[in-house]
């Protein structure tokens, strides 16, 4: 079993759908990486949380650190929000390192 | 500032030859990391440093050598490329918990 799941692996959405994808983990963590990586194949980092939300622009992330659980969900979704997210948590045994999940690849359709 | 990158872009090596991938970052950043990705797969640390000098293995290592002389500059070294190390190998850095990442090379092994 992976220690990183995400759901869905895929998802299609017309444009203004309300989107949310979930990432899972096994081990007990102190904090947890939202990243986008786009069809080009470059990376950024979108949020780093250890509790509660966070929102930035249409993007909002959640956890909860008991249930280790947390969630992205974009609103009102757009075509340029077509990308691959990665959910990674940080390695509980050494903070300096994250443990990756496979990613949601996420389409939206005009 | 011109953030993390990475040269070269795209690369195919015949087996056995050797090369060395760079990575730079600008931003005086003392954590910095190698990730492959292989096609459906999450990403996977292969060495990361937590500034000059120290380097330390991830969890695929194996047939691949770092040094950070300079907090600007972490090398990654192939010495006999073999077929399994054909993949997309991206460089990150990161400071106060955000990772930024470079733009990737990727490396095919014929």
């Amino acid at each position: 079993k992976n220690e990183v799941e995400q759901s869905p692996q895929n998802l299609t959405a017309q444009e203004g759908e309300f989107i949310t994808i979930n990432c899972s983990y096994s081990v007990g963590i102190s904090a947890l990486h939202w990243l986008q990586q786009h069809p080009g194949g470059g990376i950024v980092s979108l949020f780093m949380l250890s509790s509660g939300k966070k929102k930035h622009g249409r993007l909002i992330a959640t956890i909860n650190i008991q249930e280790k659980h947390s969630s992205l969900h974009i609103t009102a979704s757009h075509p340029r929000d077509s990308a691959v997210y990665i959910c990674a948590p940080r390695n509980p045994y050494n903070t300096d390192k994250l443990i990756f999940g496979t990613g949601t690849r996420l389409q939206v359709f005009p | 500032n011109a953030g993390v990158t990475q040269t070269p872009k795209f690369r195919i090596l015949k087996i056995g030859q050797s090369m060395t991938l760079q990575c730079a970052q600008d931003m005086n950043h003392n954590y910095m990391y190698w990730y492959r990705q292989d096609p459906g797969m999450g990403l996977k640390l292969i060495y990361y440093s937590v500034g000059a000098g120290i380097t330390d293995k991830g969890e695929v290592p194996n047939g691949y050598n770092v040094s950070r002389s300079t907090t600007e500059d972490f090398p990654l070294r192939l010495e006999l490329a073999a077929p399994s190390q054909t993949s997309v190998y991206f460089c990150a850095s990161s400071y106060a918990n955000e990772q930024f990442f470079g733009p990737g090379t990727r490396l095919t092994v014929l």
